[in-house]
């Protein structure tokens, strides 16, 4: 049970380089997120799925697009980086309104 | 529009203090309430969730208590140990069930 698993665990991107960043989870989880952590902006929403086949923006969807290929897999795609991007990428899962899982997360640098 | 407030950023105690952290929110139409654990360059673990029905919740040498009516929930740490000191943070949902709010968290440091 490996719970949340995300790659790559570290990228360093051009301006206007595109990049999927993946996440898995196998907890039969309905829920799945995308977050960005800056420092003293705290976590952020990007992405949410509440269920397999739906997506909604979060707090922060700008530059983003996400995929939420079956129930254990939600992608989230940068198509044209910007250093406004440098980011750590939390990708989470949970079930109907219970606790989040978080995976260890993505280093982004922009250049 | 909820919000979410975690007083003080930073704290510093030596080992074996009992400590409180804080946490309010200002929306108090909220189902549950949920601590996390973050060490340096890692996820966020659960540390504990509340649901509305409950007052408080313990796990080991943490309690959590959530007071709805005004919008306050703490996390109690009994004698506290070098291998606490992380960033705390707390959160609530907004909007939708599968949506929740962060504070920005209280870095807590215990010294030896």
């Amino acid at each position: 049970n490996a719970g949340v698993t995300q790659t790559p665990k570290f990228q360093v991107l051009k301006t206007g380089q595109s990049m999927t960043l993946q996440c898995a989870q196998d907890m039969n989880h309905n829920s799945m997120y995308w977050y960005r952590q800056d420092p003293g902006m705290g976590l952020r929403l990007i992405y949410y799925s509440a269920s397999e086949g739906t997506t909604d923006k979060g707090e922060v969807p700008n530059g983003y697009n996400v995929s939420r290929l079956n129930k254990r897999e939600f992608s989230l795609r940068l198509e044209s980086a910007a250093p406004s991007q440098t980011s750590v990428y939390f990708c989470a899962s949970s079930a109907f309104k219970d606790t989040q899982y978080f995976g260890p997360g993505t280093r982004l640098t922009v250049l | 529009k909820q919000e979410v407030t975690q007083i003080p950023a930073a704290l510093s105690v030596p080992e074996g203090e009992n400590l409180v952290l804080n946490c309010s929110f200002t929306d108090s139409a909220i189902y549950n309430l949920q601590w996390f654990r973050q060490d340096p360059g890692k996820g966020l673990t659960s540390l504990l969730l509340i649901q509305s029905s409950q007052r408080e919740q313990t796990s080991g040498r943490l309690n959590a208590s959530l007071d709805k009516s005004s919008g306050r929930s703490t996390l109690y740490i009994a004698a506290s140990q070098p291998g606490d000191s992380a960033t705390y943070l707390c959160a609530v949902p907004y909007s939708s069930a599968s949506k929740i709010i962060f504070g920005s968290g209280t870095r807590l440091s215990i010294r030896p």
